[in-house]
């Protein structure tokens, strides 16, 4: 199994702000199968980039993928209120199934 | 609209049985797999399995196989999570989500279902 860890645990910042979340895994994810998902207090979680840099559907250009291999990172360029979250990677590289990373959370500085 | 409408929160007791569902519309039903993910109380993402309800495919997570049952009605465009004998430990949110293809990112997702265990 491939195992992701996100970095750093809690991150605060300021509306406005850059922020970089890591998620590094644990062997070689195949393909850059590297997604990306945000999730908000009460709410399923939404789908932000897979393939490690493409966004989804009706995601603002603030948010950013990048990454091969073992290190991904997730960018949001200038913080929106609504951007405070707890973001997931998720890699889907690898014939033995699909895991997740443990989190990240954003939170107002 | 693809939506994954899902059934509502539970409570039962250890040792009860449970079958939650998860209900497809806006989409071919047989042409996506769909998954289901635990959330434990203040915890992060797990994937529990996968179902291709178009040829009724499953895969397990190690961490659950034997757990849980994974099932699918095409008829009724509905996944389903079973439990035989429910522990206090699977007190959690279950989410159902739909992947195209597996192993995938998941693109929509249920609104969740709340189980609660509790004696």
């Amino acid at each position: 199994e491939i195992v992701l860890t996100q970095s750093p645990g809690t991150l605060s910042l300021s509306p406005g702000e850059r922020a970089t979340l890591s998620c590094r895994a644990s062997q070689s994810v195949s393909s850059s199968y590297l997604a990306w998902y945000q999730q908000k207090p009460g709410q399923a979680p939404r789908l932000l980039i897979y393939g490690a840099s493409s966004r989804a559907t009706g995601i603002p250009d603030r948010f950013s993928g990048s990454g091969s291999g073992t290190d991904f990172t997730l960018t949001i360029s200038r913080l929106e209120p609504e951007d405070f979250a707890v973001y997931y990677c998720q890699q889907y590289g690898s014939s033995l199934g699909i895991t997740f990373g443990q989190g990240t959370r954003l939170e107002i500085k | 609209e693809v939506q994954l409408v899902q059934s509502g929160a539970e409570v039962k007791k250890p040792g009860e049985s449970l079958k939650i569902s998860c209900k497809g519309s806006g989409y071919s039903f047989t042409s996506y797999w769909i998954g289901w993910v635990r959330q434990m109380p203040g915890k992060g993402l797990e994937w529990m399995g996968i179902i291709y309800p178009g040829d009724s495919d499953t895969r397990y997570s190690p961490s659950f196989q034997g757990q849980v049952t994974i099932s699918a009605d095409k008829s009724i465009s509905t996944a389903y999570l079973q439990w035989s004998s429910l522990k206090a430990s699977d007190t959690a949110m279950y989410y159902c989500a739909r992947t195209k293809r597996y192993p995938y990112y998941f693109d929509y997702w249920g609104q969740g279902t709340l189980v609660t265990v509790s004696s």
